[in-house]
């Protein structure tokens, strides 16, 4: 089985620019979460979607936005990109009903 | 009250030696406490897992012990291995009402096993 793919897994962007990413998760897992990860502030959780709708939030500026797909493929994108959204984003899927997140490899994004 | 404490943050073990990793919650209604391990350019990758009715769970070279009462939990990996040198998280989260569980990660233990 094929595990949870995002795409693409390097990005550099500048100050202002704004960005999509895109998490494919693992075949029948229907919640997709995303968490940002850096060496400050460790792995955060942005929010979770299940079945097209976003379930959770965390605390995150309205900049971070997300949406899924009917075939449970999630994009996440940031506008308005500062220094400091500069992480490795990551997504992890789940079947739902509490069961184990598995994550991604990420997507490194930088911001000059 | 969300945080999870993690120690220590490096750890330098001899081959075939244990590594213990510790992390203590305040969150009483937190009911699930994976591992991850996280190699260099790759994600977290779930290493093993606890509920509270339990108070130890082993998966070959790696034991969870769990104590309820200090809120407390650990990972012991037994036989280190030169292989095992990585980063570990230890996480905690709870059953929201959305059936989701909401992953609140301690800051990493960065292991290195030495040949």
């Amino acid at each position: 089985k094929a595990g949870v793919t995002q795409t693409p897994r390097y990005l550099i962007k500048t100050r202002g620019q704004q960005v999509t990413l895109s998490c494919s998760p693992i075949s029948g897992h229907r919640s997709v979460s995303w968490y940002q990860q850096t060496p400050g502030q460790g792995l955060q959780f942005l929010f979770e979607y299940f079945s097209e709708t976003q379930r959770n939030k965390g605390n995150f500026p309205g900049r971070f936005s997300g949406r899924q797909f009917s075939n449970s493929r999630s994009e996440m994108n940031v506008s308005t990109l500062e220094l400091g959204d500069s992480a490795l984003y990551l997504c992890a899927s789940s079947p739902g009903g509490g069961s184990a997140q598995h994550f991604g490899d990420g997507t490194r994004l930088s911001i000059l | 009250q969300q945080q999870v404490k993690q120690s220590p943050q490096s750890l330098i073990v001899q081959k075939g030696g244990i590594s213990i990793i510790n992390c203590a919650y305040e969150n009483t209604a937190f009911d699930y406490f994976p591992w991850y391990q996280q190699f260099p350019g790759k994600g977290p990758a779930l290493l093993i897992a606890i509920r509270p009715d339990v108070s130890e769970k082993k998966e070959g070279r790696f034991t969870i012990s769990f104590n309820k009462s200090a809120k407390q939990f650990s990972l012991h990996i037994m036989d280190s291995q030169p292989g095992d040198s990585a980063t570990y998280f230890c996480a905690a989260s709870s059953l929201m009402n959305t059936g989701f569980q909401k992953l609140v990660f301690g800051t990493g233990t960065r292991l290195l096993v030495s040949p």
